[in-house]
């Protein structure tokens, strides 16, 4: 079935460094979508992104998708303490019958050292 | 608008026992999603359920079901409780099915099986 791979699954950086988490899918994506989950909250949503090669950002944070539409990439420039938490990829692909399928990678954690 | 709302928020049951939980997806959406999370798992999608019929499931016993009320609402319901239930259920509702649209996340419904 499908797969969404994500790496790293952990991630400790100093404050200000660069930061980027990876998500790469066995198949080809109908779009992407990326969560950020605070610790002891609920994942909420960053982004989706839908065309070939897309990049959007959002003041320090990069989100691209690959030509492939299978592979996308979260990076975080200058990292601040309220970054701190783990970032989902989410990929979704048609599963027919009119039914697409969301899949979940399991997420990087970021931990921040101020 | 009011966000997503999953009852109840906390709940302690025994091995053996059955649980329901609800969500009340926002206003106007059709597709609630229920996802296990476990420390170091990640979201493991337990099923997705749009106009009330289901169109996604997750690599659960069939001890895990749900359904979907007319008026989108949904519960799921674990039957015969084992302790490697014990979890963070959370609830997603969207406007549009399988990741077509973004997951708005309720606060989850945290359960301790003992």
């Amino acid at each position: 079935g499908q797969q969404v791979m994500q790496i790293p699954q952990y991630q400790h950086v100093q404050e200000g460094e660069d930061f980027t988490t990876y998500c790469n899918s066995s198949t080809t994506l109908s779009n992407i979508q990326w969560y950020k989950q605070r610790p002891g909250g609920h994942p909420v949503f960053l982004i989706q992104l839908v065309k070939s090669g897309e990049v959007k950002k959002q003041k320090r944070l990069t989100f691209q998708f690959g030509e492939a539409k299978k592979n996308s990439s979260l990076h975080i420039t200058a990292t601040q303490t309220t970054d701190v938490g783990t970032y989902f990829c989410a990929g979704s692909t048609y599963s027919g019958a009119g039914s697409y399928q969301l899949t979940f990678g399991k997420g990087t954690k970021l931990s921040v050292i101020p | 608008k009011a966000g997503v709302t999953q009852t109840p928020r906390y709940l302690i049951k025994t091995r053996g026992q059955q649980v329901t939980l609800s969500c009340s997806p926002i206003s106007g959406h059709r597709s609630v999603s229920w996802y296990q999370q476990t420390p170091g798992q990640g979201l493991q999608f337990l099923f997705e359920y749009f106009s009330e019929t289901q169109r996604n499931k997750g690599n659960f016993p069939g001890r895990f079901s749900g359904r979907q009320f007319s008026n989108s609402r949904s519960e799921m319901n674990v039957s015969t409780l084992e302790l490697g239930d014990s979890a963070l259920y959370l609830c997603a509702s969207s406007w549009g099915q399988g990741g077509t649209g973004e997951l708005f996340f309720g606060e989850g419904s945290r359960l301790t099986v003992l």
